[in-house]
């Protein structure tokens, strides 16, 4: 079965200080991978994806994130964290193909930032 | 373009009730997925809809079920509830069942707490 680990349940980080989430996956083909964002209240809004091919893929509000297979991980960057940066993360894993496309979170890393 | 949207925003029940929540997915797809969230935790696979059938469930027991409307739309529906449904459901819409590339956006959820 799939299952996805985010090790850091709480991170804080001065604002203009470099960001780094941690994920670890298991999956038994090759996934689909996700980070989403999700602000108190809200829904959740996707940071950025990878499915082939650049293992370094960009997504909005400057993050980025690198998928290493070796390591079974896809950690999530951003440069310079901004105040409104403080929110939930949670990365996610899906299955690639006709059986649909379900997706299994982590438990989530809550961001917080000092000033 | 309208996004995912939900409703109702929160719903207050008690223990033994049914509930019944509303998902109006973003213009153009015909996929609809259901998620539980709890508070503190990563969201939760129930299940998901495509051409009017349910096509995939998570570890959900038969308490959960839903439909899904000739529009896309899609109800979930929650009978006998106990405390532990208490949580964000969270609803996400995609475009078709093949996962090649699809994603799947969210909704603001409907915050269900059962007293």
């Amino acid at each position: 079965a799939q299952s996805v680990t985010q090790p850091d349940i709480h991170i804080t980080v001065s604002e203009g200080a470099s960001l780094e989430l941690r994920c670890n996956y298991s999956y038994g083909a090759t996934p689909y991978l996700f980070w989403y964002v999700q602000s108190p209240g809200q829904g959740l809004q996707l940071l950025l994806k990878y499915f082939s091919g650049d293992t370094l893929v960009q997504g909005i509000k400057g993050f980025e994130a690198e998928f290493k297979r070796s390591q079974s991980s896809f950690n999530l960057r951003k440069p310079s964290v901004h105040w409104s940066d403080a929110a939930e993360y949670f990365c996610a894993v899906g299955p690639f193909g006709i059986a649909g496309n379900m997706l299994t979170f982590g438990g989530g890393t809550r961001l917080m930032v000092k000033p | 373009d309208a996004g995912v949207t939900q409703s109702p925003t929160h719903l207050i029940k008690t223990r033994g009730q049914q509930v019944t929540l509303r998902c109006s997915p973003k213009s153009g797809h015909d996929t609809v997925s259901w998620y539980q969230q709890a508070l503190g935790q990563g969201p939760q696979f129930i299940f998901q809809y495509y051409e009017e059938e349910e096509r995939q469930r998570g570890n959900f027991p038969d308490r959960f079920s839903g439909h899904q409307f000739p529009n896309y739309s899609s109800e979930l529906n929650v009978n006998a509830l106990l405390l532990g449904d208490s949580a964000l459901y969270l609803c996400a819409s995609s475009g078709g069942l093949a996962g090649v590339g699809e994603t799947q956006y969210f909704g603001p959820g409907t915050r269900l707490l059962v007293l």
